[in-house]
């Protein structure tokens, strides 16, 4: 059974302060690891597709890396605008296989 | 391009009561999935469609829940009868697996109250 968690449940930075969002996963053959964007009374907002250990991607202040087992979204110098809930899903390769499995995510607060 | 359109985004209904949520797809994904977000269990796939079929119902609760797509522009969730454990927020995503990416789009979600 494919498992994705995710560290910490929540976390608070100060403005400009850098961090970073782990994911950690088991899936049975990786097609592709997926980080999503929530913000409150919406629906997940897709960020990025990772699908190789190695592989990095880049959006603003946000960068997402790849390995074997797990996965970081590292946020640099990040603004209040960037408070949001972000979640972590791998998709397993095999035909047929679309599903996503998602871990609970992240709660992100940045702190004017 | 409009995304994926979800309708009520509010239901408030009465335990016993039948509930229908409607989703209507990105224009050109073949793909559909019905998945119900709580504070408890967060994101949870409960079905999905390919070109229209459903390929893996195993996430549906038990047969108060059924789902359709009748064709490649809409889909029902239903719920018969609703109770108040079914309160949650349901997301309609939708996908393309002919260009070889597999992101799921999500539209707005449905906030579900059974009291």
């Amino acid at each position: 059974e494919d498992q994705v968690t995710q560290s910490p449940e929540a976390l608070r930075l100060q403005e400009g302060e850098s961090s970073s969002l782990n994911c950690s996963y088991t899936v049975s053959g990786l097609r592709g690891l997926f980080w999503y964007r929530q913000d409150p009374g919406k629906g997940p907002e897709f960020l990025f597709t990772l699908y190789s250990a190695g592989e990095e991607k880049e959006k603003e202040r946000l960068k997402a890396t790849l390995t074997k087992k797990e996965s970081f979204l590292h946020i640099t110098a990040p603004k209040p605008e960037d408070s949001a809930t972000y979640l972590c899903a791998v998709q397993a390769s095999g035909a047929g296989s679309y599903q996503l499995t998602f871990g609970k995510g992240t709660k992100l607060s940045v702190i004017p | 391009d409009a995304g994926v359109i979800q309708s009520p985004r509010h239901e408030v209904t009465e335990m016993g009561q039948e509930v229908t949520l409607r989703c209507k797809p990105i224009s050109g994904h073949n793909s559909l999935f019905w998945y119900r977000q709580t504070m408890m269990r967060g994101l949870e796939l409960l079905i999905y469609f390919n070109n229209n079929v459903p390929i893996d119902d195993s996430g549906m609760p038990e047969d108060r829940f059924s789902a359709k797509m009748p064709n490649a522009s809409f889909s029902t969730l239903k719920i018969q009868p609703s109770e108040p454990r079914d309160s949650a927020v349901y997301f309609c995503a939708s996908s393309s697996s002919y260009r070889g990416t597999y992101e799921q789009y999500f539209g707005p979600g449905t906030r579900l109250t059974v009291t």
